[in-house]
C-alpha cells in the first residue's frame, strides 16, 4: 500500500511569507503527527491530530498551526516565516498498529 | 524533554552484531520502548518496540532489562546500509502517538 506522502518535497520562501505543507497519511490511518528537524535542535514534535482534532501540541510559537481533514489528510501552516524556520518538516501517520510511519519530508528553506 | 539517554556514536564492523544501549531510568509502567532509525535526512524508519518482554523481528532484537530502566537494540549482522542515527524513544501506551526524539546514536558500520 502507498506510504505517507508529503508535498512539496522542497520549498524556498522569503522571510515574512507564509507556507502550507501537506501530508497524506496511509489509507485508514487516523492519526497524523508533525515534526521539525534542524541541525541544532534535532527532531522536535510540533503537533498531533486524531480524527480532525488536535490531540497534542509541542512547544512552538503560534505561527505554527495545523489542521486535519475528514479524510485524515493534514496540513501545517507557518506564517511570518523566519530564517530559523528553515528545516526538514516530517509527517507521520499511525493506524491501528502502534508504530508511526514517516513521510520523506518537506525541506523548507527561508531566505 | 526526551526520557532516554544514548551514546552519541558507535562503530561496528560489517557482519558483526551491533549492540546499541539506551537508558530510560524514569520509564513508567504504561510506557513502551520504541526504536527508530534515520538514514541521512530521510524520514525515520520504525525498527521495533517492546513493553516488558524481549522482542525480535526481521530487522532486530530488543532486550529490555527486568527493571525496565534500560534496553539494548541488537542488529545481529550489521551491513553498510545499517549506517544511520538510531533513536530510542519512550512512548505512552494510550491517547497519543507523539514521539519525543532525543539526540540518538550515530552508528557507523565499516567494511
Amino acid at each position: 500500500k502507498a506510504g505517507v506522502t508529503q508535498t512539496p518535497r522542497y520549498l524556498i520562501k522569503t522571510r515574512g511569507q507564509q507556507v502550507t505543507l501537506s501530508c497524506s497519511p496511509i489509507s485508514g490511518h487516523r492519526s497524523v503527527s508533525w515534526y521539525q528537524q534542524t541541525p541544532g535542535q534535532g527532531l522536535q514534535f510540533l503537533f498531533e491530530y486524531f480524527s480532525e482534532t488536535q490531540r497534542n501540541k509541542g512547544n512552538f510559537p503560534g505561527r505554527f498551526s495545523g489542521r486535519q481533514f475528514s479524510n485524515s489528510r493534514s496540513e501545517m501552516n507557518v506564517s511570518t516565516l523566519e530564517l530559523g524556520d528553515s528545516a526538514l518538516y516530517l509527517c507521520a501517520s499511525t493506524g491501528a498498529g502502534t508504530e508511526a510511519f514517516f513521510g520523506q519530508g518537506t525541506r523548507l528553506t527561508v531566505v | 524533554d526526551a526520557k532516554t539517554t544514548q551514546p552519541t556514536s558507535m562503530d561496528c564492523a560489517e557482519g558483526r552484531a551491533a549492540n546499541l544501549p539506551c537508558n530510560h531510568s524514569t520509564i513508567s509502567g504504561n510506557e513502551y520502548v520504541y526504536w527508530y532509525r534515520q538514514i541521512h535526512s530521510q524520514g525515520p524508519q520504525y525498527i521495533i518496540h517492546g513493553l516488558k518482554n524481549n522482542e525480535t523481528n526481521e530487522m532486530a532484537s530488543l532486550i529490555i532489562t527486568e527493571d525496565r530502566k534500560s534496553s539494548t537494540l541488537i542488529l545481529p549482522h550489521a551491513t553498510l546500509r545499517d549506517t544511520a542515527v538510531y533513536y530510542c524513544i519512550v512512548r505512552p501506551t494510550y491517547n497519543t502517538d507523539k514521539l519525543i526524539f532525543g539526540t540518538g546514536t550515530r552508528l557507523q558500520v565499516f567494511p
